[in-house]
């Protein structure tokens, strides 16, 4: 059982269309963190979110974290080709970070 | 700057055999993190070095072993390999105390394969 339930597990949508994706858990995270990781690469760190509540963007992804500081979610407005990959949260515990299983995101022409 | 390095790209292994997978860390940063990623998963944390030593553990068998060097630089050591352990290996590194949460940058990634 992962300790962080990503949802959806895949996404498939036509460019232009917004999305969100939700990162869940049952645990108090001091911060979490969204990558991204396309094939054969590494995750690519997007965002770190550490205070309950907080709302980050980045040109046209949002990044919330909730009050509770248990879950997150990102949003993307109008999508495009290039925001295809894997979408992973990762949240940070006392000595080490505990990954979701990602959300597969491809965005069609 | 360069960033996190790791070395070989890919790896083709037979059951048995011992592998050393390699990492150098994104400049100024201390911390070395490995992570195992089956097909379709995300990460599983191994382990991770600061100062030479093995801070914290993941659960994974003792076939799994690290070594962190005086210029941070670190080797994952898997022994005794098993189909199962065929995944994308990933290094992750970080500034220890350098801010309230640990962030940290990955590597490529080395693809291990058993046959």
């Amino acid at each position: 059982t992962q300790l962080l339930e990503q949802s959806p597990q895949f996404l498939s949508i036509q460019e232009g269309e917004n999305l969100t994706v939700y990162c869940n858990s049952s645990s108090v995270f001091s911060s979490l963190q969204w990558y991204r990781q396309e094939p054969g690469e590494g995750p690519v760190l997007l965002v770190t979110v550490v205070t309950g509540g907080e709302v980050k963007k980045l040109k046209r992804l949002t990044f919330q974290f909730g009050d509770a500081r248990k879950d997150s979610s990102l949003h993307i407005t109008a999508a495009q080709p290039g925001d295809t990959g894997l979408y992973l949260c990762a949240g940070a515990m006392v000595n080490d970070m505990r990954f979701g299983a990602g959300t597969r995101l491809t965005v069609k022409p | 700057d360069a960033g996190v390095t790791q070395s070989p790209t890919h790896l083709i292994k037979t059951r048995g055999q011992q592998v050393t997978l390699r990492c150098s860390p994104k400049s100024g940063h201390d911390t070395v993190s490995w992570y195992q990623q089956a097909l379709g998963q995300g990460p599983q944390f191994i382990f991770q070095y600061y100062e030479e030593e093995e801070r914290q553990r993941g659960n994974f068998p003792d076939r799994f072993s690290g070594h962190q060097f005086p210029n941070y630089s670190s080797e994952l050591n898997v022994n005794a390999l098993l189909l199962g352990d065929s995944a994308l290996y990933l290094c992750a590194s970080s500034k220890l105390g350098s801010t309230v949460y640990n962030e940290q940058f990955f590597g490529p990634g080395t693809r291990l394969t058993v046959l």
